[in-house]
Order: C-alpha cells, then structure tokens, then sequence
C-alpha cells in the first residue's frame, strides 16, 4: 500500500519561475514529513523538513506547506534556477515504525534557462 | 565534517554470487538504516540499527539479506545469491541522538547490478 502520493511524475518551469510540488499522506501516525534533493548517481540530500505542528516552514527559496486536515504538503521553489534541476522525493516518518522513512516516487524537475 | 559514506560505489556481481556492502556512518550517529532504491523510483526500507542492536528488519525482501553492525559504527549489508531483481541502488543514512533521529542523511549508495 503506497502510503505517500507525490505528484507530479515530472516538471518543466522556466528560470525565475515558482516550481510546485505535492504529497499526500494516508497514515495519520506520521509526524515529520522531509523533502530531499537528489542529483543522479548521488545519494538524497535533505533540503528542508517540517513537523505537523506548523502549517508553512521557509528556509531560502524553498518552502514547504502543510495542511493536516487534508493530509497534504507541498514544496514551493520560488526563484527557480537551473541548478534546482534534480528529482525531489517527499517522505514521511513516525515514532511509532522506528523513524523509517516512507517516500514517494519523486519528481524530476528540470528548469530551463 | 565527514559524511556518510559507502564503499564500493559500483558492484557487478554475476547471477548466485555474495556481495557485501559497507555503510561507515557519519561519527556518531546512533541510528543508521538502510534503504534500496530501483531505477526511477523512491528509495524502499530495508532496515533499521539503534547502535548495534538491529530492531527493525521488516523490509528486507528475503532471507538472502543479512545486515550487521557489530561495533554500533560501520554496517554491513550482505546479499546472498543475486538474483537478477537484487539490481538496484543500496543507500545508507545516519542520525544522530534522540534529539536528531527524524533527520537522516543519506551517503552516495552502492549501485548493484547482478548480470
């Protein structure tokens, strides 16, 4: 059972532009929901992370909201620049499974100059 | 400071052979885990380490992995008899102490083909 749905499979926004991702979530028990930035042939680096207690968390250009009626979250990069190009992943994590990271199945963002 | 890092980076391993992977976590971090990431997709737990007690292994897909991390540092995870559906990437990730767990950094993973 996929537990986080990450939309879209794939992106193409222009240079300057705002590039918007979304997850979605099922288990309720998650309670620290990360985004990771992943170049190819490298592992995932952590890019910015936020705890259901709060409904936005910026850091730079990047931003994540967080709706926990809806069980969504969404990262916005504004500014977006052609080295941004990469494949996010979203994730979601809780106490209760031993931290394990649950990830959705990435989005590969390219920006065109 | 040092990172996670992951020894060897590429490993071809024909059909039915054993292969070892070697995960040296960033210093001092408590919890290290390991995940397997196929081609295009998000990466998949495999297992988890609080020191060198492993207390959860519920995603390893069969009985030919084995994971260890005897000393609460460096892990190793070993496949037994590749099979041509073990192909993928093998990433290990580190946290720190309590305080930290939730963050996981990840190192460069071991690409595994089995021919």
């Amino acid at each position: 059972q996929q537990q986080v749905k990450q939309s879209p499979q794939s992106l193409i926004v222009q240079k300057g532009g705002i590039s918007i991702i979304n997850c979605a979530y099922e288990n309720t028990a998650f309670d620290y929901f990360p985004w990771y930035q992943q170049f190819p042939g490298k592992g995932p680096a952590l890019l910015i992370a936020i705890r259901p207690d709060v409904s936005e968390k910026k850091e730079g250009r990047f931003t994540i909201s967080f709706n926990k009626s809806a069980k969504q979250f969404s990262l916005h990069i504004m500014d977006s620049q052609p080295g941004d190009s990469a494949t996010y992943f979203c994730a979601a994590s809780s106490r209760d499974s031993n931290y394990q990271l649950i990830w959705g199945a990435g989005t590969k963002l390219i920006i065109k100059p | 400071g040092a990172g996670v890092s992951q020894s060897p980076r590429y490993k071809v391993a024909k059909r039915g052979q054993d292969v070892a992977l070697r995960c040296d976590p960033i210093s001092g971090h408590v919890s290290l885990f390991w995940y397997q990431q196929a081609l295009g997709q998000g990466p998949e737990f495999l297992t988890y380490f609080q020191n060198e007690a492993q207390l959860d292994k519920s995603g390893l897909p069969s009985d030919r992995f084995f994971a260890e991390r005897p000393e609460g540092s460096v892990s190793t995870l070993k496949i037994q008899r590749t099979q041509q559906e073990d192909s993928a990437v093998y990433l290990c990730a580190s946290t720190g102490g309590l305080a930290f767990t939730y963050e996981q950094y990840f190192g460069p993973g071991t690409r595994l083909t089995v021919t």
